[in-house]
């Protein structure tokens, strides 16, 4: 079936610093892809929608500047955290659509990494 | 605007009962509805899906859900229920038409199944 992996797994930083998270779709091509956040407790919240080759769809409220996507390839995307503060500290996920249900837009679904547990001291 | 309900932050029941667990969605036009499944500490993993065709739904594990277009529901069901169903459950909607692919998500309900 269609996996979706990311890494890291988990990661700690220092406040301040940049943390890279990547997604990648290992047995299929995805054109679109989409990163969530998921607080304790919590349901998902979209944060961008990532496109190959373009510029990232940023949801309303979300920092562009400071959460930083790209999808260079069509099984790779990234999310920078730039100067991550304590409130930036999350459960991140990733989600991934297939290029070939992309093309029958009468069945859809996302494929979800792992996610990244990400703890900024 | 589009929007998903599930009314239940959590439902409790006993292994080998039947379980339900509630999902309500607006949308302005024909819904393409889903079933996540969360584990604690995990990403997200597909249950099922209904797009068009039979209102019954038959997804993994044993799942199932109805389709109800006129209460506008997507309730998920099984059977008889394990304590390995305990978990976090996402109901999710996305309008057929338009080019928006974004889904809508529901607030999660937590199911627990007690031995």
């Amino acid at each position: 079936g269609a996996v979706v992996s990311q890494h890291p797994s988990w990661v700690i930083c220092k406040s301040g610093t940049s943390v890279k998270i990547e997604c990648r779709s290992l047995d299929f091509q995805a054109t679109t892809m989409f990163w969530y956040r998921q607080f304790p407790k919590q349901s998902l919240m979209l944060m961008a929608t990532s496109n190959e080759g373009s510029k990232a769809t940023y949801e309303q409220g979300v920092e562009k500047d400071k959460f930083l996507i790209n999808h260079a390839s069509l099984t790779l995307s990234t999310l920078t955290v730039t100067s991550a503060h304590p409130e930036d500290s999350s459960f991140y996920i990733c989600s991934a659509r297939d290029l070939a249900w992309d093309r029958d837009l009468s069945s859809y679904e996302q494929y979800f990494g792992p996610g990244t547990r990400l703890t900024v001291t | 605007a589009q929007s998903v309900a599930q009314p239940e932050d959590q439902v409790n029941v006993a292994e080998g009962n039947p379980l339900t667990v509630k999902c309500t969605y607006s949308v302005s036009g024909n819904p393409y509805l889903f079933w996540y499944v969360q584990y604690p500490n995990r990403g997200l993993q597909f249950l099922l899906k209904y797009i068009t065709g039979d209102n019954l739904v038959k997804g993994s594990y044993g799942f199932e859900a109805e389709f109800n277009k006129s209460q506008t529901s997507f309730h998920l069901k099984k059977p008889s229920a394990l304590v390995s169903d305990s978990a976090l459950y996402f109901c999710a909607v996305r309008e057929k038409d338009g080019n928006n692919r974004k889904l809508i998500w529901g607030l999660g309900t937590s199911l627990a199944v007690n031995p």
